[in-house]
């Protein structure tokens, strides 16, 4: 089955204890991104890959870190996660297609709560 | 900024048709409309896109108007597993961030 997989699927931490947000995709998609929703902001990027070795920002990459060193994975990592880090994340995947329609997929979210 | 603009709610009873209505009046012509779903905080879903022509597939249909500057996604049969947030975006078919940008969307609200 296609499908995008996140890790955990909740987590409470405390502030300053780095963690990682896994996500793995098995449609041999080359791009991949991560967002955070949060209630009145709606869906927010946070960085993206458009292939293996190649991330780049997002709108709210600030306290975030990012890796593609596998085209299936795109780990998120928060070095010292703060308390307004709270939030939903959700990871995607699409085919990267300049020009071309890309459905994006989308995984089940990782609930996090700094305390 | 969402260029679209959606009903911040609606109702429809099981069985009937939604049809969850979406303006994008600045438009462009390379533009897509597509239709996405959120079903009570899960990872966003996929429903339809289009660009001028009516689309249909096994989820929903979608009809967009003649000037493109409206469309109306429509479930023919809804269930209460259809009710959750949908969301309008409008945006070219590929850019260099593949960035979504998600609105405020509309709760559809399925009742028996």
């Amino acid at each position: 089955e296609a499908q995008v997989t996140q890790n955990p699927r909740y987590l409470i931490t405390v502030t300053g204890k780095k963690l990682t947000v896994t996500c793995s995709q098995n449609m041999n998609h080359e791009y991949m991104s991560w967002y955070r929703q949060d209630p009145g902001l709606g869906l927010r990027q946070i960085y993206y890959s458009m292939n293996v070795e190649v991330t780049d920002k997002g709108d709210v990459p600030e306290g975030y870190k990012v890796s593609r060193k596998e085209k299936r994975n795109f780990p998120l990592i928060l070095e010292s996660p703060s308390p307004n880090q709270t939030s939903l994340y959700f990871c995607a995947s699409s085919l990267s297609r300049t020009g071309g329609v890309a459905t994006q997929y989308f995984g089940p979210g990782t609930r996090l709560l700094v305390l | 900024d969402a260029k679209t603009t959606q009903p911040p709610s609606m109702d429809c009873a099981e069985g009937r048709a939604a049809n969850l209505p979406c303006n994008h009046s600045t438009i462009s012509g390379n533009e897509y409309v597509y239709w996405y779903r959120q079903i009570h905080s899960q990872g966003p879903q996929y429903i339809i896109h289009g660009l001028k022509n009516n689309e249909t597939n096994e989820m929903a249909s979608l009809i967009i108007t003649e000037d493109r500057k409206s469309s109306t996604l429509i479930l023919p049969h809804a269930t209460l597993r259809d009710t959750a947030v949908y969301y309008c975006i409008v945006r070219v078919a590929w850019d260099n961030t593949g960035k979504l940008i998600f609105g405020q969307g509309t709760t559809l609200q399925v009742k028996p």
